[in-house]
């Protein structure tokens, strides 16, 4: 079983919706990470929650994290064709970081 | 720019012929990691170094085999490449034990043939 399931795996949507991705588990994190993998490239960190209910904006992107730090969400006001990649959330175990399943996102112009 | 480097981009190799990946640093970090990446999929720890530390993930082959020589540089080494080895071959580092956030290179993808 994953520990971090995404939702949804795939996503496809016009230039200026709306679309929200989440992160779930049943185990309890001190923080979490979402990364944005652009085709061809590795992965960028985009975002670090570490409070419970804490709410962090990035221009058109909206991280939350759960009350209970168990699940996360990110939205995506007004998506642009930039936005095309591989989310991923991610914890942290001591020395390495736990992926979650990921959500492909494109977004056609 | 402090960054990771991996070389080459794209390596193209033949079914069983050894092949090496590489992987450079500027940011003096202490940690370095292996991934391997397949289409659509998130990336899947092979091995990590703290130091000069080796540390394998339980379930990665001895086909794949790793160095560090020093600080900046690590290498991944297939021994008898297969088929099912072509993927996305991500280098990544972080700056200490324990540090939630790492830094990506920008991946050698492999093709077997």
């Amino acid at each position: 079983t994953q520990l971090l399931e995404q939702s949804p795996q795939f996503l496809s949507i016009q230039e200026g919706e709306n679309l929200t991705v989440y992160c779930n588990s049943s185990s309890v994190f001190s923080s979490l990470q979402w990364y944005r993998q652009e085709p061809g490239e590795g992965p960028v960190l985009l975002v670090t929650v570490v409070t419970g209910g804490e709410v962090k904006k990035l221009k058109r992107l909206t991280f939350q994290f759960g009350d209970a730090r168990k699940d996360s969400s990110l939205h995506i006001t007004a998506a642009q064709p930039g936005d095309t990649g591989l989310y991923l959330c991610a914890v942290s175990n001591t020395d390495k970081l736990i992926f979650g399943t990921g959500t492909r996102l494109q977004v056609f112009p | 720019d402090a960054m990771v480097i991996q070389n080459p981009r794209y390596q193209v190799t033949q079914f069983g012929k050894p092949v090496t990946l590489s992987c450079s640093q500027t940011l003096n970090h202490n940690v370095m990691y292996w991934y391997q990446q397949k289409s659509s999929q998130a990336p899947k720890l092979l091995f990590h170094y703290y130091d000069k530390d080796f540390n394998n993930e339980a379930d990665t082959p001895d086909n794949f085999q790793s160095r560090r020589p020093n600080t900046s540089f690590c290498f991944l080494d297939i021994r008898s490449p297969g088929l099912g080895d072509a993927a996305m071959y991500l280098c990544a580092t972080s700056g200490f034990r324990g540090s939630v956030e790492q830094f990506f290179g920008p991946g050698t993808r492999l093709t077997v043939l």
